[in-house]
C-alpha cells in the first residue's frame, strides 16, 4: 500500500527566511508525485508533478526535487502570503487515486 | 477555462440523514475523484468514476455512493450519516484515469457538519 509522510507537521519562518519541507514516500511504480497548497477551508490547488528521480520544477519561490525515496519542497526568501498547508502526494502502479500526507503547516511572519 | 466547481459550499445534517454533494468538472475533463477530509488530515480517496462508470474505490462503507452524468458532472451521496462523517469533501477531476501524465485538480470543497 502507498504511504507518504510529511514533515516537519508545522513550521514557522519569518520573512525572507528560506527553508526546505520534506515528503518521504513508499509507492510501488512510481506514477507521479504532486504538491498541493492548501489554504484554509478551501481545496487543494496544484503546484507540481514529478515523474522521476532528479527531476526538478520550480515556480517563484518554490522548488521541488525528487529522489528514489523522498521529494522536497524548498521555500526561498519567504512571503506571508506564502502561508499556508502544503500537502504531497503519490500516484503509483496501476493505481487511479492520489495517496496524501497529512501536510506541513507553514506560517511566514513578517 | 472553467475550474472545478462543487455545491453548496457548506451543509449542517442530522445524524442518520442523507446528503448529496455535487460536482462540475472542468471543461475538457472526463474523471472525477472525490475525497474525504477530516480536520487536520490530509485528504482520502472515496472512489472515482470515468465515462459514467465507478472506477475505483477506496476503503468506504457502501452507504457512500456516486454517480457521473454524460455531461461529466458528478454527485456523492451519503446515507445514514454518521457523526464522524463530518469533513470537508473534496472532487478534483482529471482528463483520464489512464493517461500516464494525470494531474488532479481540485475544486473548493463542501463542508459537511453533522450534528
Amino acid at each position: 500500500e502507498d504511504q507518504v509522510t510529511q514533515s516537519p507537521e508545522a513550521l514557522r519562518l519569518q520573512e525572507g527566511e528560506s527553508s526546505s519541507l520534506n515528503c518521504s514516500y513508499t509507492v510501488s511504480g512510481l506514477r507521479g508525485l504532486f504538491w498541493y497548497r492548501q489554504d484554509p477551508g478551501k481545496g487543494p490547488e496544484f503546484l507540481f508533478t514529478l515523474y522521476s528521480a532528479g527531476e526538478e520544477k520550480e515556480k517563484e519561490r518554490l522548488k521541488a526535487t525528487l529522489t528514489k525515496k523522498e521529494s522536497f519542497l524548498h521555500i526561498t526568501a519567504p512571503k506571508p502570503e506564502d502561508s499556508a498547508t502544503y500537502l504531497c502526494a503519490v500516484r503509483g502502479g496501476s493505481n487511479y487515486k492520489l495517496t496524501f500526507g497529512k501536510g506541513t503547516l507553514l506560517t511566514v511572519n513578517p | 477555462e472553467t475550474g472545478v466547481t462543487q455545491s453548496p459550499t457548506h451543509l449542517i445534517k442530522t445524524r442518520g440523514q442523507q446528503v448529496t454533494l455535487r460536482c462540475s468538472s472542468q471543461s475538457g475533463h472526463n474523471t472525477v475523484s472525490w475525497y474525504q477530509q477530516a480536520l487536520g488530515q490530509g485528504p482520502q480517496f472515496i472512489f472515482q468514476y470515468y465515462r459514467e462508470e465507478e472506477n475505483g474505490r477506496g476503503n468506504f462503507p457502501p452507504r457512500f455512493s456516486g454517480l457521473q452524468f454524460p455531461n461529466y458532472s458528478s454527485e456523492l451521496n451519503v446515507n445514514a450519516l454518521e457523526l464522524d462523517d463530518s469533513a470537508l469533501y473534496l472532487c478534483a477531476s482529471s482528463l483520464s484515469p489512464r493517461g500516464y501524465q494525470e494531474t488532479q485538480y481540485f475544486g473548493p470543497g463542501t463542508r459537511l457538519l453533522v450534528l
